[in-house]
């Protein structure tokens, strides 16, 4: 299994302005994840961060608005650019092992942008 | 296009009864299907998972019923606790893929 650990935990953000959001394994994993969910809500896959290079990004999702850095099997960071009260949601990073199908979360960054 | 369907969307269970969920597919690539249970505040945690080539598994009071012919798998959760309150979440991967949840199912297991 892997732990995953997420800062910050919330965060309350201007509008305008960015926020990176880092994501730590305590194991080296294969694949690591970005998602958002609404509260109440399912979670919706953001971009596939691939090590040293750039990441898959989603339908609906872009770069220059979530830009994603994967520097090795542990670590990675998604920034949240020129926020709007739309992107108030919560974000999670997920990290998983190929040669068994597991993934596992960790516990989200709760944005409010006002 | 919602790749798996989950139903219900809520669920009220006496404590000691049995919840289940349910939840279909129609991508036949698929091959591993896990359940994750999240508590408000929380990440979703792996809860049971299942391959196609068994039609059940159990973890405890978790079950996973799965009937490939007909692409769909239920989790059952018996003598349902008041710490089992969470909402649920079915999922669905191809082989090296990423994952496709579920809407959800918000359980109250009342005492």
């Amino acid at each position: 299994s892997a732990v995953i650990s997420q800062k910050p935990s919330r965060d309350i953000c201007q509008r305008g302005t960015s926020l990176t959001i880092q994501c730590q394994v305590d194991s080296q994993v294969t694949m690591m994840f970005w998602y958002r969910q609404q509260p109440g809500q399912s979670l919706t896959l953001i971009a596939t961060a691939n090590q040293g290079s750039e990441a898959t990004y989603e339908s609906g999702f872009v770069i220059d608005k979530f830009p994603i850095s994967r520097p090795n099997l542990t670590f990675s960071t998604l920034t949240v650019s020129n926020m709007s009260p739309e992107d108030s949601s919560i974000y999670l990073c997920s990290g998983g092992f190929s040669q068994n199908n597991e993934q596992f979360f960790g516990p989200g960054t709760r944005l409010t942008v006002l | 296009q919602q790749q798996v369907k989950q139903s219900p969307q809520s669920l009220i269970v006496q404590k000691g009864g049995i919840s289940i969920i349910n939840c279909a597919y129609e991508n036949t690539a698929f091959d591993y299907f896990p359940w994750y249970q999240q508590f408000p505040g929380k990440g979703p945690a792996l809860l049971i998972a299942i391959r196609p080539d068994v039609s059940e598994k159990k973890e405890g009071r978790f079950t996973i019923s799965f009937n490939k012919s007909a692409k769909q798998f239920s989790l059952h959760i018996m003598d349902s606790q008041p710490g089992d309150s969470a909402t649920y979440f079915c999922a669905a991967r191809p082989t090296g893929n990423q994952f496709y949840f579920g809407t959800g199912t918000s359980l109250t297991v009342i005492p």
